[in-house]
């Protein structure tokens, strides 16, 4: 079967550093996605990696390993406004993205 | 990135009746998909929604209660028919965009409530 796991709720420090993991299971593997959703509002995209590596975007960057099905988004200098939870989302052979619960990430100053 | 708006943004509705939710997006894009998220769920995927031809729903949904139109790649509406307080949820239209290396990109959402 397919399957995500995500730890559910992470907290942390404002100015501090968080790295949110995430095992994927999938029949077939077309790149993993990583969204961040506020409280009520849609998904917005964040990274998307394809191959192995580390992928860095201002102060998020993403990683991926294939082999080990792993993946973590790593949040640099945290703010308030990244109070969200943070869905990672494989995508599998039929190209549709593989959705969990995601990690709720909770910003304290 | 493409621009994708959904309407309403909210409703409340009585059970026994049909809402549709309308998804327009700036460019033009193969695929669109529907959405549900149930309060502090994940993300469940109703259904493809395919130009010219009857939307590919997963499993667990069905036509009758989830139609769907797509009449053209930049527009597709959702009907959610005969509503229970079980359908309450959030409705996201989605998108496939091309252009960025298949990023799926989302609606702002539409937020049904029904009592």
């Amino acid at each position: 079967g397919q399957n995500i796991d995500q730890p559910t709720e992470m907290t942390a420090t404002e100015g501090a550093i968080v790295q949110i993991n995430c095992t994927y299971q999938t029949s077939g593997f077309n790149g993993l996605f990583w969204y961040q959703q506020h409280a009520g509002e849609a998904p917005t995209f964040l990274s998307y990696n394809v191959l192995d590596g580390l992928e860095e975007k201002g102060r998020f960057s993403s990683f991926l390993s294939r082999s080990k099905g792993y993946s973590y988004l790593l949040l640099k200098e945290l703010q308030m406004k990244d109070s969200a939870s943070y869905l990672c989302a494989p995508v599998d052979s039929n190209y549709q993205l593989i959705w969990g619960a995601g990690t709720k990430l909770i910003i304290k100053p | 990135s493409a621009v994708i708006s959904q309407k309403p943004s909210r409703d409340i509705c009585q059970r026994g009746t049909s809402l549709t939710i309308q998804c327009q997006v700036d460019s033009q894009v193969t695929m669109m998909f529907w959405y549900r998220q149930q309060p502090g769920q994940s993300l469940t995927l109703i259904a493809t929604a395919n130009q010219g031809s009857e939307a590919t729903y997963e499993s667990g949904f069905v036509i009758d209660k989830f139609p769907i139109s797509r009449p053209n790649l930049t527009f597709s509406t959702l009907t959610v028919s005969n509503m229970s307080p079980e359908d309450s949820s959030i409705y996201l239209c989605s998108v496939l965009d091309d252009r960025e290396g298949k990023t799926q990109y989302f609606g702002p959402g539409t937020r049904l409530l029904v009592l």
